[in-house]
């Protein structure tokens, strides 16, 4: 089975300006995650979808990042604009969305914003 | 208020001895929990899981053993190999949760050949 797909591997940007994250999730997995994680932290959960339906985006800082999943495939993450401590790895990772299954994750993108 | 804690950030073990990595948690809602590997310039990677109405699974090498009254559990590697080399995450998730999961901010582990 393919995994989680996700480009690019690694961005370089600067402050201000906007960047966009790819992920292609395993297929058949209804649930997709868009995770951040700061080096020497845990992933922390931005945005979980149902097929193309939002079931939680409390952490998403909305006024900065934007996420969408077509189709109810792909999906993509977008920052604009660009702060300072966006950089971190932003991991994306599906699952089969029912209690009891684990989330697979992709290799995620590493963002630093200079 | 980190609700997923790993208090002991790294842990060096010999090679063919016992690795414990523990982790803590402060939601008593949580009922199922992962244990994820991270390699560097990887996502993490499913290692075993546990849900709330056991208090043991082993899957080979790893055992994940659950205490609810502690809120607390722990990974045992055993034996501990130099390719077991790797940050470890537990992650755990509420019913009202859906397929969310709150991950704690890892333990490095060494294990030296």
């Amino acid at each position: 089975e393919a995994g989680v797909a996700q480009s690019p591997r690694y961005k370089i940007i600067e402050k201000r300006q906007s960047v966009a994250f790819w992920c292609n999730p395993i297929s058949g997995h209804a649930t997709l995650y868009w995770y951040q994680q700061i080096l020497g932290q845990g992933p922390k959960l931005l945005i979980q979808f149902q097929n193309n339906g939002v079931v939680d985006d409390s952490q998403l800082p909305k006024d900065r990042f934007s996420a969408e999943r077509l189709k109810g495939v792909d999906s993509t993450l977008k920052i604009q604009p660009a702060k300072l401590e966006d950089s971190a790895v932003y991991l994306c990772a599906s699952s089969l969305g029912r209690r009891g299954f684990p989330l697979h994750f992709g290799n995620g993108t590493r963002l630093t914003v200079t | 208020d980190q609700q997923v804690k790993q208090n002991s950030p790294s842990l060096s073990v010999q090679e063919g001895r016992i690795s414990i990595l523990n982790c803590d948690y402060t939601n008593s809602m949580f009922d199922y929990f992962l244990w994820y590997k991270k390699y560097p310039a990887e996502g993490p990677t499913f290692l075993i899981s546990i849900s709330s109405i056991k208090d043991k699974n082993e899957d080979g090498r790893f055992t994940v053993f659950l205490n609810k009254s502690a809120k607390h559990l722990s990974l045992h590697i055993v034996p501990s190999q130099p390719g077991d080399s790797a940050v470890y995450f537990c992650a755990a998730s509420a019913p009202n949760y859906g397929q969310n999961f709150v991950f704690g901010p890892g333990t490095r582990l060494s294990v030296l050949p």
